[in-house]
């Protein structure tokens, strides 16, 4: 069946590191891709998606493509910043519109 | 607007009870999901309503979880009686009907924790 793979984490860095969470995926058809951050003491908030091959979805200064030819969907941001620190959820979803999440990655982010 | 509310935030009950959790959705969705996160794993789909009926219910790991949405407004998602393996937190989300990719949006969670 379809499936969700992440990085582990947690992941630490710095105050204006690079960022690059990896997600793979394994799907039948063509799903959409999502990336999804949990805040500490919060509800699951969309950040970014893409729903066809080669599309960049971008927000807050994150990005993600979605390359079909290494079924990736790799989260990246130039400069992290302190607010950043959550949890980072990739998913997928196909016709019916029901979500598959990966493990989910820890970002903390230092000052 | 009202986001998706989920009720209670956490509860913590003794294996073999009852507890009842609730899911009221933004106001006109009809498509609404369950999910858990067991400890640090994967959310998983439990299922999936439009309005009232049940769409999907694929992901319900047992006869112990019933979830209903009488009048296909808000939901309850019933545990009985709880087991360990049952701890984790529970997510509602809602979404319009419709075009395929409508954003889902989620609920804060209800923590279980079955002791």
């Amino acid at each position: 069946g379809d499936s969700v793979t992440q990085m582990e984490g947690p992941v630490t860095l710095s105050e204006e590191a690079f960022l690059t969470i990896n997600c793979t995926y394994t799907a039948t058809g063509y799903p959409s891709l999502f990336w999804y951050v949990q805040y500490p003491g919060e509800g699951l908030q969309l950040l970014l998606k893409a729903t066809k091959a080669d599309d960049k979805g971008s927000n807050k200064g994150f990005e993600a493509t979605y390359r079909k030819e290494t079924t990736s969907f790799h989260l990246e941001k130039g400069s992290v910043q302190v607010s950043d620190s959550a949890v980072y959820f990739c998913a997928l979803s196909g016709a019916t519109n029901k979500l598959i999440f990966g493990t989910g990655t820890l970002l903390a982010v230092q000052p | 607007e009202a986001g998706v509310t989920q009720f209670p935030s956490h509860s913590v009950i003794e294996k073999g009870q009852t507890v009842t959790l609730r899911c009221d959705p933004i106001s006109g969705h009809d498509n609404l999901y369950w999910y858990r996160r067991v400890m640090g794993k994967e959310i998983k789909f439990l299922l999936h309503f439009v309005k009232e009926s049940k769409q999907d219910e694929s992901g319900m790991p047992n006869n112990r979880f019933l979830a209903e949405r009488t009048g296909g407004t808000y939901s309850t998602l019933k545990v009985q009686p709880a087991e360990l393996e049952d701890s984790g937190v529970y997510f509602c989300a809602s979404s319009r009907q419709g075009q395929r990719n409508t954003e889902a949006f989620f609920g804060q969670g209800t923590r279980l924790t079955v002791v």
